[in-house]
């Protein structure tokens, strides 16, 4: 069964638009949350959450952390091409071990 | 600073062989970590060490092997390859348990 489960699995918007990305995650030994962006090749970090509730802003993207409903949204706001990529979410879990979920493939259209 | 770099880049095996993949990071970073990523997955934890001289089995680590021999490299050992090893290998680095993975750009692996 997997730890990290991510929605959708693909989406396909046009520039201008706002998307929620969505990623739940298992709660047995978990500590923290983390979001990549992943274009060509290797991810990039983009925030990490361990406390619930407390939103993470950067430009036009943020993410807030839900611990009651054990799961997290991405949002970006005023898609641009450059938003296209692989959205990837993990679970950070004792041991340190991190668990991705399969990713949502975010495609914006000009 | 290069942070997280891999090599080689791509590599072909014959099943059966063997290779060596290098990680190296200049950041002094203590967490060092092996990824395997395949088409439409996310990425699966193959081993990880949390300093120069300790490895531990992470969630996929059949087949691999790991050394840390030294605090900034971290290499990743397949002693007879497989077809089902053909995938996207990354190695990431943290400063802590807590902190932020930098990733290395990856190594292509295609084992026929």
């Amino acid at each position: 069964e997997d730890k990290v489960v991510q929605s959708p699995l693909s989406l396909v918007v046009h520039e201008g638009d706002t998307v929620t990305l969505n990623c739940s995650y298992e709660v047995t030994n978990f500590r923290s949350l983390l979001w990549y962006k992943q274009e060509k090749k290797a991810p990039t970090f983009l925030f990490m959450l361990t406390s619930s509730g407390i939103e993470k802003k950067s430009g036009r993207l943020s993410s807030i952390l839900d611990k009651k409903e054990l799961s997290s949204i991405l949002n970006i706001t005023a898609t641009q091409t450059g938003d296209s990529a692989i959205y990837l979410c993990a679970g950070l879990y004792n041991f340190n071990k991190f668990y991705f979920g399969s990713g949502t493939k975010l495609n914006v259209k000009p | 600073n290069a942070g997280v770099t891999q090599t080689p880049k791509f590599r072909v095996l014959k099943t059966g062989q063997s290779m060596t993949l290098l990680c190296a990071q200049d950041m002094n970073h203590e967490y060092m970590y092996w990824y395997r990523q395949d088409p439409g997955m996310g990425l699966r934890l193959i081993h990880y060490s949390v300093g120069e001289g300790t490895t531990a089995k992470g969630e996929v680590p059949d087949g691999y092997n790991v050394s840390r021999l030294k605090k900034q490299n971290f290499l990743l050992g397949l002693e007879s390859a497989a077809p089902s090893q053909t995938s996207v290998y990354f190695c990431a680095s943290s400063l802590g348990n807590s902190d932020t993975q930098y990733f290395g750009p990856g190594t292509r692996l295609t084992v026929l």
